[in-house]
């Protein structure tokens, strides 16, 4: 099983600023990862697959980065709409598919 | 627009079975290249992956829950369902169905469902 390790926990920032997320993983996902975006009581949402390219209707303030075992998502001005919680997932290797645990973006 | 609704009893009782059915509409379950899923969240945790089924029936779990899980899919009435037996407190959660390409990764979610294990 490939284990997905999201880091910081928690990241605080002030709306208008950059937020870096990071995603490790286990071993080699190459570009098969995924970003998803979840708001309280709502299901997650897609937002970046093949480690940076973005679905349809995403901003382009949202970019990810990265390939191999490290991977980037950032937001490069941060709205209050982006303050949620933001997962990885992998998908090179299945079953099982594996999300990172995630990381709370909120404000600072 | 495809939409996902779960649906299925808030409350199970330890032990016993957990039964959730996703309904499809918008297109059609039978679609190709896609794969019909379910996804758990803890209280206050992060996702977890159950499994997927393709709308022939294939069938791939997460080996964690393969024991316990059950995936089916009914194309004469555009849904796919969910059971999973034997159920204890750490089974309780939000249940997501959703629709992932080929790959893995999932676009359309449903709106998930609270199920709760208690006596």
């Amino acid at each position: 099983e490939i284990v997905m390790t999201q880091s910081p926990d928690t990241l605080s920032v002030s709306p208008g600023e950059r937020a870096t997320l990071s995603c490790r993983a286990s071993q080699s996902v190459s570009s098969n990862l995924a970003w998803y975006q979840q708001k309280p009581g709502q299901a997650p949402r897609l937002l970046i697959s093949g480690g940076s390219t973005r679905a349809t209707g995403i901003p382009a303030r949202f970019s990810g980065s990265g390939s191999g075992t490290e991977f980037t998502l950032t937001i490069s001005s941060l709205q209050s709409e982006d303050f949620a919680v933001y997962y990885c997932q992998q998908y090179i290797s299945w079953p099982p598919l594996t999300f990172g645990g995630g990381t709370k973006v909120e404000v600072k | 627009q495809l939409q996902l609704q779960e649906s299925g009893p808030g409350l199970v009782k330890p032990s016993e079975t957990l039964s959730l059915t996703c309904s499809v509409s918008g297109d059609s379950i039978r679609s190709a290249n896609y794969f019909w899923g379910w996804i758990r969240q803890p209280p206050g945790k992060g996702l977890e992956w159950i499994g997927n089924i393709y709308y022939t029936g294939t069938t791939y779990y997460n080996p964690s829950l393969e024991s316990r899980v059950t995936m089916s899919v009914d194309t004469s009435q555009n849904h796919f369902s969910l059971r999973l037996s034997s159920v204890t407190a750490s089974d309780t959660g939000v249940y997501y169905c959703a629709r992932s390409n080929n790959a893995g990764w999932f676009v359309s979610w449903g709106q998930g469902t609270l199920v709760t294990v208690s006596s």
